[in-house]
């Protein structure tokens, strides 16, 4: 079967840095897609990653690695505006979206 | 403002009830979806649409029907529903179906609440 793993909650101060993952397993890959969603709002894309590596944008950076099946989102400089829900999707070979359950992020002052 | 939006954003109803839910967008995608969102689960595909047509049904019951009139709207009729079917239900959209690094673009969904 297909499964995201991710931690269902994280705490962090503000200002600090924070490093949520994401593990997967899937029947095929074509790309892996982060999205953030704030309580009671629509979820809204923050980054998409197909290729190994880091990609960086401004306070949040996605990394890749298909070999390990494993991803991470890093975000830097912690606002309390952070608060919320990311979501970790991967697209499968037939480019549906298996999604995780979310890592809830609480973001202490 | 995503583009995409849902109405009504709230909606309690009985179970013998028969209530529909609406998408709309604006940004001339020719992919639609709905999901249900239930609290710490992952976001669960119930219908996509491309180009007007249904092109997947992930084992849905028919308690929930869905109609796509137009590229720019969808409905999601519900009738005689469970009190398990209470979710969030997310309308979202992509420029196209079946390409990769399409991002979605998601409405603020209808908070369902069946009593």
């Amino acid at each position: 079967g297909q499964n995201i793993d991710q931690p269902t909650e994280m705490t962090a101060t503000e200002g600090a840095i924070v490093q949520i993952n994401c593990t997967y397993q899937t029947s095929g890959f074509n790309g892996l897609f982060w999205y953030q969603q704030h309580a009671g709002e629509a979820p809204t894309f923050l980054s998409y990653n197909v290729l190994d590596g880091l990609e960086e944008k401004g306070r949040f950076s996605s990394f890749l690695s298909r070999s390990k099946g494993y991803s991470y989102l890093l975000l830097k400089e912690l606002q309390m505006k952070d608060s919320a829900s990311y979501l970790c999707a991967v697209m499968d070979s037939n480019y549906q979206l298996i999604w995780g359950a979310g890592t809830k992020l609480i973001i202490k002052p | 403002e995503t583009g995409v939006t849902q109405t009504p954003r709230h909606l309690v109803m009985g179970m013998t009830n028969k209530k529909s839910l609406k998408c709309e967008q604006h940004l001339g995608h020719n992919a639609m979806y709905w999901y249900k969102q239930s609290a710490k689960k992952p976001l669960e595909l119930m219908f996509v649409y491309s180009l007007e047509e249904r092109v997947e049904n992930n084992s849905v019951p028919s308690r929930f029907s869905p109609e796509c009139p137009n590229s720019s709207h969808l409905f999601l009729h519900l009738h005689t529903l469970q009190p398990e079917d209470s979710a969030l239900y997310l309308c979202a959209s992509s420029q196209e179906l079946g390409a990769g690094g399409t991002e979605a673009f998601f409405g603020q969904g209808t908070r369902l609440t069946v009593v």
